[in-house]
């Protein structure tokens, strides 16, 4: 997948680790944003950032930090995880212009994360 | 009551069969709905994108929306070994980024 990458795609870390997600898209947009997925539950949002701003943060636990330098970069800064959060983690993207329509997202191919 | 209410499945089928995949919700005011396609190790990829009521086709991919009903169905026609995987539905009432999604349906089409 060239238009929205991610590394790393493994990632397994224990409980007292810090460690951070990357998230790059190649098609020029300015809407990204971060998902999780977990086994049988519907993808959930966490974080959107438009043209570099944070738009959205879904109630989600301080452990998970943001950060979107430009509008092509998206990373996840992760510390003092818990098991229960394994899970597959989504970037995606969208041109983050259009009004009172729906913007179609492109997700990256996620970063498998296991915490032990 | 999740706003979003889809079968997981597994579906199984033999190739070239109809297949038909289904999503019911709550929330009236979703005017938006999309169909992904997700495989194993990967992720989502759009399918069909369909604004308000109605239907829409796109090769051997026909999405249905039934605003009345709530209900909103993917047929795929002719179906493939290489249509095996995870199909998500996903919806949203527009002018904002956030997209509810089902938790999706895994196909697998047998040879």
């Amino acid at each position: 997948e060239t238009g929205v990458t991610q590394t790393p795609r493994h990632l397994v870390m224990g409980m007292t680790n810090k460690k951070s997600l990357k998230c790059e898209q190649h098609l020029g947009h300015n809407a990204m944003y971060w998902y999780k997925q977990s086994a049988k539950k519907p993808l959930e949002l966490m974080f959107v950032y438009n043209f570099k701003e944070q738009t959205e943060n879904n109630s989600v636990p301080s452990r998970f930090s943001p950060e979107c330098p430009n509008s092509s970069h998206l990373f996840l800064h992760l510390h003092t995880l818990q098991p229960e959060d394994s899970a597959l983690y989504l970037c995606a993207s969208s041109p983050g212009a259009q009004r009172g329509s729906q913007e179609t997202q492109y997700f990256g191919p996620g970063t498998r994360l296991l915490v032990l | 009551q999740k706003e979003v209410e889809q079968d997981p499945g597994p579906l199984s089928v033999p190739e070239g069969a109809i297949v038909s995949l289904n999503c019911t919700y709550s929330n009236s005011a979703f005017q938006y709905f999309m169909w992904y396609r997700q495989y194993s190790r990967k992720g989502p990829e759009l399918l069909m994108y369909t604004y308000s009521s109605g239907n829409k086709e796109d090769g051997r991919f026909t999405a249905q929306v039934d605003k009345s009903s709530k209900y909103i169905s993917l047929f795929i026609r002719d179906s493939q070994p290489s249509d095996s995987a995870t199909y998500l539905c996903a919806m949203s009432a527009g002018s904002s980024y956030k997209l509810i999604f089902g938790s999706g349906t895994r196909l697998l089409v047998r040879p």
